[in-house]
């Protein structure tokens, strides 16, 4: 199994500022995610990192918006800039149980509130 | 974007009853995941079935898959209060690159 945190567990930020959320597993991965989830709904993918490559965006999020770095096997950051209060959510990290499986490990998540 | 729907978005029983949440997606998967979220918080994986497997069993746990209605349904026996959560049906993507699509969950409340 994999031990996942995430910092900051919570922020309120203003509008127009950024933050930058750091996501840190207590073993080597290979696979790691991004997701948002708006009050209420469900996980939407943002983006996939993967160490040594670029980010892989899904549809309607853009590197600029939400520029993710993945320097190593154990770590990952992803940054909301030029918030607005539509950006507040949870944002959750996860990664791969093992490769070649499907199943993920979450962080606790970072609750994001614009204001 | 998301994979399907879920059914029923909420459910409220009293503890001892079972509880019956139901997923549909879209495409076609290589297996479909449950996973709970309480509170908001980070998500547990549940139980994983393969798409050539058509029911699964962990503890009180049952899960059924049909590929041919593009459904699954997650079953919880004698309930708990502490089963109070979210629970979603996540698909993995058409391109086989381990990512996940998520439904859009069902909240759980179990009475005491």
């Amino acid at each position: 199994s994999a031990v996942i945190s995430q910092k900051p567990s919570r922020d309120i930020c203003q509008r127009g500022t950024s933050l930058t959320i750091q996501c840190q597993v207590d073993s080597q991965v290979t696979m790691m995610f991004w997701y948002r989830q708006q009050p209420g709904q469900s996980l939407t993918l943002i983006a996939t990192a993967n160490q040594g490559s670029e980010a892989t965006y899904e549809s309607g999020f853009v590197i600029d918006k939400f520029p993710i770095s993945r320097p190593n096997l154990t770590f990952s950051t992803l940054t909301v800039s030029n918030m607005s209060p539509e950006d507040s959510s949870i944002y959750l990290c996860s990664v791969g149980r093992q490769l070649g499986t499907y199943e993920q490990y979450f962080g606790p998540g970072t609750r994001l509130t614009v204001t | 974007s998301q994979q399907g729907e879920e059914d029923p978005q909420a459910l409220s029983i009293q503890e001892g009853e079972n509880a019956t949440m139901n997923c549909s997606y879209k495409t076609s998967i290589n297996n479909l995941q449950w996973y709970r979220q309480n509170s908001g918080r980070g998500l547990v994986h549940l139980i994983l079935i393969r798409s050539n497997e058509r029911e699964k069993h962990s503890g009180r746990l049952r899960v059924t898959l049909d590929t041919s209605k593009k459904s699954s349904s997650l079953l919880i026996t004698a309930s708990r209060a502490a089963d109070t959560a979210s629970y979603f049906c996540a698909t993995d993507a058409e391109d086989s690159s381990y990512k996940l699509i998520f439904g859009s969950g069902t909240r759980l409340l179990v009475r005491p």
